[in-house]
């Protein structure tokens, strides 16, 4: 089965930057489109990049996305790291026709 | 404003049934392909099922196939997840979502969620 791999947890102090890969198990990753949600405790997962290096609107620039065939993973970089930037973060993606799978998830801490 | 509201949750045996809805508001759910994902306490998302905007096409992830089904009723505005043969490792937090516009490009909106708890 695909599976998507995520550092277990990341640290950084505010202000500086932080970037989480997402490393898939086998074929490659751009056969599909990546997605990254941030969630909060308590809350829904929202968007913070869609195919790939998309942000929807309110989503701060600060978020960008992109994807590494040479190494078969996708990545999330949060520049200008914020307090509010403490949650966890999941990339997502497909192995079959529209059959769905999460990354194992990220939890980013802002010292 | 797109609104996705499920219900349903509770406690139940293992190797009971539970049925959860999806309603939905705010835009024409005809129109858009709709899935379940869940999370169990503490962990990561796992994604469950997928129905086509016509309910003619279903997929599942191979933990709950054959146990679980997916549902829809355009006319009622709402999707249901029929549970059956429950087990305590399927307790979670069951999400809908919407399917972003253009298919296979994540979920633009998802409900509040509702706890299944499966216990003795």
């Amino acid at each position: 089965n695909f599976m998507l791999t995520q550092p277990h947890s990341v640290s950084e102090s505010p202000g500086k930057t932080v970037t989480i890969s997402c490393t898939g198990s086998s074929g490659s990753i751009a056969s599909n489109y990546v997605q990254w949600y941030q969630q909060r405790p308590g809350s829904a997962p929202t968007t913070v990049i869609y195919e790939n290096n998309q942000r929807p609107s309110g989503v701060p620039d600060r978020f960008s996305g992109s994807i590494d065939s040479s190494s078969n993973s996708a990545s999330l970089t949060i520049s200008g790291l914020k307090t509010e930037d403490e949650a966890d973060y999941y990339c997502q993606s497909y192995h079959s026709s529209n059959q769905g799978v999460f990354g194992t998830g990220t939890k980013v801490t802002v010292l | 404003q797109v609104q996705l509201v499920e219900s349903g949750g509770g406690v139940v045996q293992p190797g009971r049934s539970l049925r959860l809805s999806c309603a939905a508001s705010g835009f024409t759910l005809s129109r858009w392909n709709m899935h379940w994902v869940r999370q169990p306490p503490g962990k990561g998302l796992e994604w469950m099922s997928v129905i086509s905007y016509d309910g003619g096409s279903k997929n599942y992830a191979d933990s709950v196939k054959g146990r679980f089904t997916i549902s829809r009723d355009n006319s009622k505005n709402t999707v249901y997840l029929q549970m059956n043969s429950l087990r305590v490792e399927d307790t979670a937090v069951y999400y809908c979502a919407r399917d972003r516009a253009g298919g296979m490009r994540g979920f633009d909106y998802w409900g509040q969620g509702t706890l299944v708890t499966v216990s003795s």
